[in-house]
């Protein structure tokens, strides 16, 4: 596609409940981001892969963050026994090159524990 | 934690230039200046970046004083789809996670009519 997408816009989770968030980046994009967006923050950095590989995940806040990108495309944010401080949007960029100007962002997914 | 200061936030009336300041005074030499900006419910969108010398496309301006310790983002004729959040962030070039994006609260900027 032409941007970063995310799915699923909008989940609800009870607390205690495992969720999957997926990012599919644009096509090619060799970097690729994992952000958390507490209500009235600005982002803050989770985690960094680099094609299939996680070269960064020093943001995860808990072990129970564990994030993926086995074929170096699609990369899911995976929380476990998910708590109420977890309610944020998370966002996902992805980049062409290594290095370089802009990255582009999806439009997040908006997660409520509840 | 963000390495720039940028007032909370500013007004401006549709169709006037709105400024945008920011405070980068720990600037590091092989650091760039860039600029996002996040519309409600969207992700951050690239804005414009530069090192030393005024950039300029077709979103917006950059002016980064003479010791880069400062710059302005100006958006020339703002309408009212600029309200939005602006950052400033202060990255050097490269990238893997050193180029992690770094955002502080940003300045958010309402285009009235």
């Amino acid at each position: 596609g032409a941007g970063v997408s995310q799915s699923p816009r909008y989940k609800v989770a009870k607390r205690g409940q495992d969720v999957a968030l997926r990012c599919d980046p644009i096509s090619g994009h060799v970097s690729l981001f994992w952000y958390q967006q507490a209500l009235g923050q600005g982002p803050e950095f989770l985690t960094y892969f680099q094609n299939e590989a996680q070269l960064d995940k020093s943001g995860l806040p808990s072990d129970r963050f564990f994030a993926e990108r086995p074929e170096g495309s699609v990369s899911t944010l995976k929380i476990q026994r998910t708590q109420q401080e977890d309610s944020a949007v998370y966002l996902c960029a992805s980049s062409l090159r290594l290095e370089g100007s802009g990255y582009t962002f999806g439009s997040g997914t908006r997660l409520t524990v509840v | 934690d963000a390495k720039t200061t940028q007032p909370t936030s500013m007004d401006c009336a549709e169709g006037r230039a709105a400024n945008l300041p920011c405070n980068h005074s720990t600037i590091s030499g092989n650091e760039y200046v860039y600029w996002y900006r996040q519309i409600h419910s969207q992700g951050p969108q690239y804005i414009i970046h530069g090192l030393k010398n005024n950039e300029t496309n077709e979103m917006a301006s950059l002016i980064i004083t003479e010791d880069r310790k400062s710059s302005t983002l100006i958006l020339p004729h703002a309408t009212l789809r600029d309200t939005a959040v602006y950052y400033c962030i202060v990255r050097p070039n490269y990238g893997g996670s050193q180029g992690n994006l770094i955002f502080g609260k940003g300045t958010k900027l309402s285009v009235k009519p």
